[in-house]
């Protein structure tokens, strides 16, 4: 079965310092992968996306993700965090299937102290 | 513009109860879906459905049964509540092209006791 894995649980930077949060999927044929941000209490919204084309994807926000095949991997990184991107942050993939169905990650929490 | 719109916003139930979570998007889309947030989990799939009439099971769907009358409407029915169920809720749609991204309602706090 797909899965999708996030390596950290929580993470806390300060402001200004630079970001990148893991993502690793497991499936061997094309995929459509997501990064998605969750505010606190807020509903989940898209960063960025990739589907086709070059695997370097920016996002919102000076996001920016990079599809490497090879090591199965969705990475975003961000080069200056800012206080109020304090968040929850999921990786998705759509791997087969109906294309609306997404297998997410369990979510990394990002803590910018200011 | 409301795009996805989920009531209730908070519900609490006690064990065995029964409720409808209600979920309407205004956006034609004939993709809508069911997922279910809990701590240290992610969102997994509950229901999917890909138009009127056509409902289909995700990752979880024990305990819970949905309906698609209209392209607009997808609730999420939960005939015996059980604090297992206790969950954030959250419908999404989703366009027709390939490429278009999910847009998620605001969520359904539910607790069961």
């Amino acid at each position: 079965a797909q899965s999708v894995s996030q390596h950290n649980h929580h993470v806390i930077l300060s402001e200004a310092a630079s970001l990148e949060l893991g993502c690793n999927y497991s499936y061997g044929g094309t995929v459509n992968l997501f990064w998605y941000v969750q505010y606190p209490g807020q509903h989940l919204q898209l960063l960025l996306k990739y589907f086709s084309g070059d695997p370097l994807v920016k996002g919102i926000k000076g996001f920016e993700a990079e599809f490497i095949k090879s090591k199965f991997s969705f990475n975003l990184r961000k080069p200056s965090v800012q206080w109020s991107d304090t968040a929850e942050y999921f990786c998705a993939v759509n791997a087969g299937g109906s294309q609306g169905n997404l297998i997410f990650g369990k979510g990394t929490k990002l803590s910018v102290k200011p | 513009n409301a795009g996805v719109t989920q009531t209730p916003k908070f519900q609490v139930l006690k064990t065995g109860q029964s409720m409808t979570l209600q979920c309407a998007q205004d956006m034609n889309h004939e993709y809508m879906s069911w997922y279910r947030q809990d701590p240290g989990m992610g969102l997994r799939l509950i229901h999917y459905s890909v138009g009127a009439g056509i409902t289909d099971q995700g990752e979880v769907p024990n305990g819970y049964n949905v309906s698609r009358s209209t392209t607009e409407d997808f609730p999420l029915r939960l005939l015996s509540a059980a604090p297992s169920q206790t969950s954030v809720y959250f419908c999404a749609s989703k366009g027709p092209t390939y490429n278009s991204p999910l847009h998620f309602g605001n969520g359904t706090r539910l607790t069961v006791t």
